[in-house]
């Protein structure tokens, strides 16, 4: 498996620019997570899906942002209009989400999608 | 103004000695633990998970250590090697109502192996 897959890995924009990031899960994982990194908030989960339909999306920080899940092997996570505050690294995770009696399961990252926002 | 970033704690060891890394949890209903390896310019990288059900886990040199009276994780590495260092983080799932997952993951330490 290629596991997680990210793109673009770097992205420098212009502030005012609409921003595209997108998402391919590993194959048969029903959960997928967006994550955005940076040195002043560390690891802050953005939304999560479950069988493709959003189930948390409290962590999305404004409605610049924006989240879908189409399919089950394609997410994507917009910003329109960026800012420069939005730089950071967003990340993508999968797992495969089972029923309580089984316990959580370990996330997959993917690389990450570096972004700079001038 | 200045910027105030994350406190990264950083510890560092000899080549050949074991590290221990510590994590401090919040929620004492969180049932799954994981501890992450993340290397500059990756994404966090899975490194070894233990259940709410039990006290302890070994892998490969890595032992995960769980206290849940003190709400406490730990992550042991024997004979560290220069390869280990990097940043590790815990995360902690929070059960949601449904069978959803919530992992928080914690700050960080970074791990600084000396030749």
């Amino acid at each position: 498996d290629a596991g997680v897959i990210q793109s673009p890995r770097h992205e420098v924009t212009e502030m005012g620019q609409e921003v595209t990031l997108r998402c391919k899960p590993i194959s048969g994982h029903n959960s997928l997570f967006w994550y955005r990194q940076t040195m002043m908030r560390g690891l802050e989960l953005l939304i999560y899906f479950n069988n493709n339909v959003p189930i948390d999306d409290s962590g999305m920080p404004e409605d610049r942002f924006s989240a879908k899940m189409p399919n089950a092997s394609f997410s994507t996570l917009k910003i329109q209009p960026s800012e420069p505050r939005d730089s950071a690294v967003y990340f993508c995770a999968s797992s495969l989400s089972l029923p309580p009696s089984s316990g959580a399961n370990v996330l997959t990252f993917g690389a990450g999608s570096r972004l700079t926002v001038l | 103004g200045e910027s105030v970033g994350l406190h990264l704690p950083t510890l560092s060891v000899q080549e050949g000695d074991n590290s221990i890394i510590n994590c401090a949890y919040s929620n004492s209903a969180s049932d799954y633990f994981i501890w992450y390896k993340q290397e500059s310019g990756k994404g966090p990288q899975f490194i070894i998970d233990i259940r709410s059900n039990m006290d302890k886990r070994q892998g490969q040199r890595v032992t995960v250590l769980l206290n849940k009276t003190v709400k406490h994780l730990s992550l042991q590495i024997a004979a560290t090697q220069p390869g280990d260092s990097a940043v590790y983080f815990c995360a902690e799932n929070r059960p949601r109502d449904n069978y959803g997952q919530n992992f928080v993951f914690g700050p960080g330490t970074r791990l600084s192996v000396l030749p």
